[in-house]
């Protein structure tokens, strides 16, 4: 039982180069969500999702795009690679229960230049 | 947007004091989240309140939802060179499913 997998832990990007993150669970969670830590910011909702196929902007969506086409991952892509993406990724799943809290990869650490 | 308002953003403390931190916001919520974050890792979650008014214990660590349901605070009691670290506030929004975060209490401990 792997819990939030998140890869890869590193990676470097020019600008205007394209990847995606990947996020995949083993825990049966509805709920997914990338969040972005930058210092002195804490963690910003990029996008989340409450089930398959259903997806949603959080607080600083503009620059990324997310599918869910199963409930074990939640892959989030960079389409052109800006400076102002080098931040460190956390993908964060919880039950679809109102109330479950979240829990949390250990990140991808992402270096534009 | 919405927002949580945590402080204070670092505390420098002596080893076996006790540590105090809240969030607060203009927004309702059902739920408020407390995580720890180690350097290079997740935030682990520490303790989830549900309900207006709970006070919920974990060890050394006590977290409460305000009556308002705007706020809530975590206190550690008798503090250790482990607590060291960052510490976030999260609540669930009570018109959606969306979990937003403070922006960190960052947590020194002097010998």
């Amino acid at each position: 039982n792997a819990g939030v997998t998140q890869t890869p832990k590193f990676q470097v990007l020019k600008t205007g180069q394209s990847m995606t993150l990947q996020c995949a669970q083993d825990m049966n969670h509805e709920y997914m969500s990338w969040y972005r830590q930058d210092p002195g910011m804490g963690l910003r909702l990029i996008h989340y999702s409450v089930g398959a196929g259903i997806t949603d902007q959080g607080e600083v969506p503009n620059g990324y795009n997310v599918s869910r086409s199963t409930t074990e991952d939640f892959p989030l892509r960079l389409l052109s690679a800006a400076p102002s993406q080098t931040s460190v990724y956390f993908c964060a799943t919880g039950r679809g229960a109102k109330n479950s809290p979240l829990h949390f990869g250990n990140g991808t650490r992402l270096t534009v230049t | 947007g919405q927002q949580l308002n945590q402080s204070p953003q670092s505390m420098f403390i002596q080893e076996g004091e006790d540590v105090s931190m809240n969030c607060t916001s203009s927004s309702i919520f059902n739920t408020w989240l407390w995580y720890k974050q180690d350097p290079g890792e997740g935030p682990v979650l520490l303790i989830a309140l549900y309900k207006a008014g709970e006070l919920t214990s974990n060890g050394r660590l006590t977290a409460q939802f305000g009556i308002t349901r705007k706020d809530s605070f975590l206190n550690i009691s008798a503090s250790i060179p482990s607590d060291v670290g960052i510490y976030f506030c999260a609540g669930r929004l009570n018109r959606d499913d969306k979990i937003i975060f403070g922006k960190g209490t960052r947590l020194h401990i002097l010998p």
